[in-house]
C-alpha cells in the first residue's frame, strides 16, 4: 500500500524554523517527484515546492522562495520541509504529495499541522 | 501564472441529482487539467487527470471533459459521499495553481 507520513509540524513563534518531514512506502521513492502541497485553516490549496526524482530541480511558490527549502533522502524514503523565517500566514496544514501521470497530484499524505503565532 | 476559476463556488443538490462543475484557465492548458475531491477533515484525493481520465480506483459516475481553457467535472448521480469540495488543478512551467474549489452540499 502507497504510504506518506508527515511528521514535525506544531506551534512555532514568527520569525521562528521549523522541518517538516515525510516518510514514504509501499512504492518506489527513486522513481517518484515530490511536492509540498499546504492548506490555511478553512482555505484552499495552494502548492509550495516540488523536487525531482533525482533532486537535481526543485521549485518554490513565490510565497516562500528565499524561506524554504526543500530536500529529499532518497536511500531513506523521505521528503522534507525546512522553514525559516516563518510568518503567520504560513499557517496551514501542509500535505506531502507524490508526482501522479500527466502533471496531477496522485497520492498524498494525511497533513501535519503548523501554526505560526504572532 | 495560470489562474484557475471555478464555478459556482457552491453547489446544492439532493441525492441522486447530476452535478456539473466548471473549472475556467487564464490561458491553455492543453489538458494538463487535474479535479481532486477533499472531504471534511481528509486529504484531497485525485479523481480525474489529463482531463478526462479517472484515477484508479474512481468510480465511473465521475467524469471529466475539456482542454484548453474550457473543463468540466461531472457526477452523474450524486451519492451520499460524494458532498464534498472539488478542486482543479494544472502545472505550466512547473508552476502549479489550483482554483479555489467548488463546494457540493445536501440541498
Amino acid at each position: 500500500e502507497v504510504q506518506l507520513v508527515e511528521s514535525g509540524g506544531g506551534l512555532v513563534q514568527a520569525g521562528g524554523s521549523l522541518r517538516l518531514s515525510c516518510a514514504a512506502s509501499g512504492f518506489r521513492f527513486t522513481a517518484y517527484s515530490m511536492n509540498w502541497v499546504r492548506q490555511a485553516p478553512g482555505k484552499g490549496l495552494e502548492w509550495v515546492s516540488y523536487i525531482s526524482s533525482s533532486i537535481s530541480t526543485v521549485y518554490y511558490a513565490d510565497s516562500v522562495k528565499g524561506r524554504f527549502t526543500i530536500s529529499r533522502d532518497n536511500a531513506k524514503n523521505s521528503l522534507y520541509l525546512q522553514m525559516n523565517s516563518l510568518r503567520a500566514e504560513d499557517t496551514a496544514v501542509y500535505y506531502c504529495v507524490r508526482d501522479g501521470e500527466w502533471d496531477s497530484f496522485d497520492c498524498w499524505g494525511q497533513g501535519t499541522l503548523v501554526t505560526v503565532s504572532s | 501564472e495560470v489562474v484557475l476559476t471555478q464555478s459556482p463556488a457552491t453547489l446544492s443538490l439532493s441525492p441522486g441529482e447530476r452535478a456539473t462543475l466548471s473549472c475556467r484557465a487564464s490561458q491553455s492548458v492543453n489538458t494538463y487539467l487535474a479535479w481532486y475531491q477533499q472531504r471534511p477533515g481528509q486529504a484531497p484525493r485525485l479523481l480525474i487527470y489529463d482531463a478526462s481520465t479517472r484515477a484508479t480506483g474512481i468510480p465511473a459516475r465521475f467524469s471529466g471533459s475539456g482542454s484548453g481553457t474550457d473543463f468540466t467535472l461531472t457526477i452523474s448521480s450524486l451519492e451520499p459521499e460524494d458532498f464534498a469540495v472539488y478542486y482543479c488543478q494544472q502545472r505550466t512551467n512547473r508552476l502549479v495553481t489550483f482554483g479555489p474549489g467548488t463546494k457540493v452540499d445536501i440541498k
